[in-house]
């Protein structure tokens, strides 16, 4: 079975800051992960997605994510953070392995940035 | 082109009410996802739909259930409705070619479900 599990229900981070997020994840098949952020009151964006290709992942608004599978971590970075990147973000395991339509997301992590 | 839509954003209903929520994909993608997002569980995978079939579905009592039309339009409906199904229901569509989509699920703004 698969699961996610995301560290840290709340994240506080200083504009300029690196940006840490953190995923592990449980698969009995190789994975297909995502990140996806959620902006209040709006549905979720994706920010990036691992496919079992490249292991180090660029995604959109300067987000990156290593899949790491001795670790079984996929956590997300940016190396300067924005006001704008306040926001919540999900991690994700596709459910069986492929499709993207049974996603199993971790509980989130809020972020927050200061001035 | 336009995104995922979803109608109504808001509702208000009582327990032992049904509602019938819809989505309409943006145009082109035949996959419609279905996830239920509350405080205390998260986001919960309801159920998928491919050319008006549903092809997977999660751990949901059978008071939830959905149909897809020819049009890849998509509804969902909770009947006998109870306070714990107060929750953010979103959507989310997909291009998919055949058995598994590797392509990216764009959501809807959701509608948020208010059981009183």
């Amino acid at each position: 079975a698969q699961s996610v599990t995301q560290l840290g229900s709340h994240v506080s981070v200083s504009e300029g800051a690196l940006v840490l997020l953190r995923c592990n994840y449980s698969s009995s098949v190789p994975p297909y992960l995502f990140w996806y952020v959620q902006y209040p009151n709006q549905g979720l964006q994706l920010l990036l997605k691992y496919t079992s290709a490249a292991t180090l992942v660029k995604g959109i608004n300067g987000f990156e994510a290593e899949f790491k599978k001795s670790e079984t971590s996929f956590h997300l970075t940016k190396p300067s953070a924005h006001m704008s990147d306040a926001a919540e973000y999900f991690c994700a395991v596709s459910r069986y392995g492929g499709s993207q339509g049974n996603l199993i997301f971790g509980k989130g992590t809020k972020l927050s940035v200061k001035p | 082109k336009a995104g995922v839509t979803q109608t109504p954003r808001y509702l208000i209903k009582t327990r032992g009410q049904q509602v019938t929520l819809s989505c309409s994909p943006i145009s082109g993608h035949r996959s419609v996802s279905w996830y239920q997002q509350t405080p205390g569980q998260g986001l919960q995978f309801l159920f998928e739909y491919f050319s008006e079939t549903q092809r997977n579905k999660g751990n949901f009592p059978g008071r939830f259930s959905g149909r897809q039309f020819s049009n890849s339009r998509s509804e969902m409906n909770v009947s006998t409705l109870e306070l714990g199904d107060s929750a953010l229901y979103l959507c989310a569509s997909s291009l998919t070619t055949g058995e598994v989509s590797y392509n990216e699920q764009f959501f809807g703004p959701g509608t948020r479900l208010t059981v009183l």
